[in-house]
């Protein structure tokens, strides 16, 4: 059974980046038929795509969103990544990782989400 | 931006009873439809995609319809663990959801 877990900090200051790591157990990052991706809810904005990246390396990012975010894909780690560069209270959400059967695609496994809050 | 639209935002019903949800898209989307089911504190779980094809696992209570713009989630017969939020996804054009419809015991 795929599992997927996100890891970083739950808390960043205002200006900084934020950092996401996603660990993926159970089977291999590695597949062309996948891409990984990472989705981010709040609040005020519901459920918003943040951005997709293939194995290797193929970006796809939310048009709102990519002149701030960067994703890489770690396959000797089984783990992929998100940053988003000068992040304000607007970036507080609960942040998933989930797996696509392609480039544009529904996502059929998910993170357990976490939390980060941009504040001083 | 595809804009992704679901009603009601709110919907009571009785268990045993038949549920309908709706998702609007502000464009064609063909069958690039998926339907999430979330429930508090967990991650969004994928019931439909392909406008009407049940995910791994999801019971056959859960049926999809519609294309093009219009889509449908029909729960037949509403079981205690089925009240939770739903969300409509398209990824025809990149990918946006629509705000939740939340499935409440009435």
């Amino acid at each position: 059974q795929l599992q997927l877990q996100e890891s970083g900090p739950g808390l960043v200051k205002p200006s900084e980046t934020l950092s996401l790591t996603c660990t993926v157990s159970g089977g291999s990052i590695s597949s062309s038929s996948y891409f990984w991706g990472w989705i981010r809810q709040s609040p005020g904005k519901g459920l918003e795509w943040i951005g997709s990246i293939s194995y290797s390396g193929s970006t796809h990012y939310n048009p709102s969103l990519k002149s701030r975010v960067t994703t890489s894909v770690d396959a000797s780690k089984t783990q992929f990544s998100l940053k988003l560069s000068s992040v304000t209270a607007a970036d507080t959400a609960v942040y998933y990782c989930a797996r696509l059967l392609g480039i544009r695609s529904f996502f059929d496994y998910w993170g357990q989400g976490t939390l980060v809050t941009v504040s001083s | 931006e595809i804009v992704m639209t679901q009603s009601p935002a709110t919907l009571s019903v009785s268990p045993g009873e038949r549920a309908t949800l709706s998702c609007r898209a502000s464009q064609s989307v063909s069958s690039n439809l998926a339907w999430y089911q979330q429930k508090p504190g967990q991650a969004p779980r994928l019931l439909i995609f392909g406008a009407s094809t049940r995910a791994t696992g999801i019971p056959a209570r859960f049926s999809g319809s519609g294309s093009g713009t219009e889509f449908t989630l029909t729960i037949s017969s509403l079981q205690s663990e089925d009240f939770a939020v739903y969300y409509c996804q398209q990824y025809n054009n990149w990918s946006t959801f629509g705000q939740g419809t939340k499935l409440e015991i009435k």
